[in-house]
């Protein structure tokens, strides 16, 4: 069964910082790789979807990387703004079926 | 992407009621998903939904305590039935990567059920 594990489960910045959000899943038989925001008691928005066969995908400040092979993705987010706080959810589809399974998330506050 | 209209947004519900969640996407999707976010937890898979096909159910969930319709490829319902303060969550429908697996998938704006 897949696990979908997300480091830090909770992280508090200053504005303006880099940083970087940790994704591990247990089996690299995927398909692709969702990240996803989510403001609280809010739906959630995709931000960025890596095919199996790619290494990262970028929009904007945000970039996501894929090692398939040792199980991990990375969500760099550049120069940081109060407007990032949300919950990061990273999800993998496999090929198995079509559901999603995520993990748990992370929680980041930007503060001014 | 597609948008999916998701509603309603929030309801309090007595326990022993029942509440239908409705789902409505701008395009038509084969599959739709249907998915249980508890609080502090992430989301966890209820069940496919195809068109005209009964809805596949994970383990752990059970058709007469969640039924599903799916009657065409844009619209969707799921029934919270027989309601308790256990089934007090954030109840999310999904879209997109059926046809082509390496297609995002999108959400509805989620339903925030509180029951009493």
């Amino acid at each position: 069964k897949q696990e979908v594990t997300q480091i830090p489960a909770a992280l508090s910045v200053p504005e303006g910082e880099n940083l970087v959000l940790n994704c591990s899943f247990t089996d690299s038989a995927i398909y692709n790789l969702q990240w996803f925001r989510q403001d609280p008691g809010k739906g959630l928005t995709s931000l960025l979807l890596i095919q199996s066969s790619q290494r990262e995908q970028t929009s904007g400040r945000l970039n996501a990387s894929l090692d398939k092979s040792s199980g991990r993705s990375t969500l760099y987010i550049a120069a940081s703004q109060p407007g990032d706080s949300a919950t990061y959810l990273c999800a993998v589809r496999q090929g198995s079926g079509y559901a999603l399974n995520f993990g748990k998330g992370t929680s980041l506050l930007v503060t001014p | 992407s597609a948008v999916i209209s998701q509603k309603p947004s929030r309801d309090i519900c007595q326990r022993g009621t029942s509440l239908t969640i409705q789902c409505q996407v701008d395009s038509q999707v084969t599959m739709m998903f249907w998915y249980r976010q508890q609080p502090g937890q992430s989301l966890t898979l209820i069940a496919t939904a195809n068109q005209g096909s009964e809805a596949t159910y994970e383990s752990g969930f059970v058709i007469d305590k969640f039924p599903i319709s799916r009657p065409n490829l844009t619209f969707s319902t799921l029934t919270v039935s027989n309601m308790s303060p256990e089934d007090s969550s954030i109840y999310l429908c999904s879209g997109g990567g059926d046809r082509d697996l390496n297609t995002e998938a999108f959400f509805g704006q989620g339903t925030r059920l509180t029951v009493v």
